[in-house]
């Protein structure tokens, strides 16, 4: 248990739906990471989150949004949900801004039909 | 664009064999990390390497760093059935972003009994 949890574990929906993804870091974890695993792209990483503030910005599609709370959970919204959007969404959280390990939720797994 | 190349993609092989995973870059990075994910999981870090020609071992897991931070390379000695899984490499750097990591495209190992 790497101590990041996700929710929900599985999600299916339909095209054009919006979902909201959630996690919540490891205790005392400032960051928080998003990534999208596919099969055909690997791990992607889309967002980081530190403290609150937006830190920095990978692949994430403009239909994609994130945010990170006072109490350091963050949520990723995805809207307007196309059949590629399917996917593994991991978060993953880091103590500080140093070289530190990411600690890797379970995983969120999100089909669109 | 794929900054970290992984062979093989697949192997397949029998429980006592040895075998090396490559993670191969045109880039330089300041640290590259190994990570296994099983089925339904998210990736577990399993060694960093930081330092150019740094070896660290794990039981029989042996890592390397390219003495360039270019690439790096994972040895397991007498592969187990629980050692099936899948091996990911991750390298962050000033031109990924640091706090960023940039992930391989994944070696899928899988050791049969």
């Amino acid at each position: 248990d790497s101590g990041v949890t996700q929710t929900p574990k599985h999600l299916i929906t339909a095209t054009g739906q919006r979902v909201t993804l959630r996690c919540s870091p490891r205790s005392g974890d400032l960051s928080v990471y998003w990534y999208q695993q596919s099969l055909d792209q690997g791990l992607q990483f889309l967002i980081q989150y530190y403290n609150g503030e937006e830190r920095a910005k990978g692949n994430i599609l403009e239909r994609f949004s994130a945010q990170q709370f006072p109490d350091l959970h963050s949520e990723l919204n995805l809207s307007s949900l196309e059949l590629g959007d399917s996917a593994l969404y991991f978060c993953a959280s880091r103590g500080g801004l140093a070289v530190d390990t990411q600690y890797f939720g379970p995983g969120t797994r999100l089909t669109v039909l | 664009t794929q900054l970290l190349e992984q062979s093989p993609q697949f192997l397949s092989i029998q429980e006592g064999e040895n075998l090396t995973v490559y993670c191969n870059s045109s880039s330089v990075f300041s640290s590259l990390q190994w990570y296994r994910q099983e089925p339904g999981e998210g990736p577990v870090l399993l060694v960093t390497v930081v330092t150019g020609g740094e070896v660290k071992k794990l039981k029989r897991l042996t890592f390397q760093f390219g003495d360039a931070r270019k690439d790096s390379s994972l040895h397991i000695t007498a592969a187990q059935p629980g050692d099936t899984g899948l091996y990911l490499c991750a390298g962050e750097s000033a031109y990924t972003g640091f706090q960023k990591l940039v992930f391989g495209t994944g070696t899928r190992l899988l050791v049969s009994p």
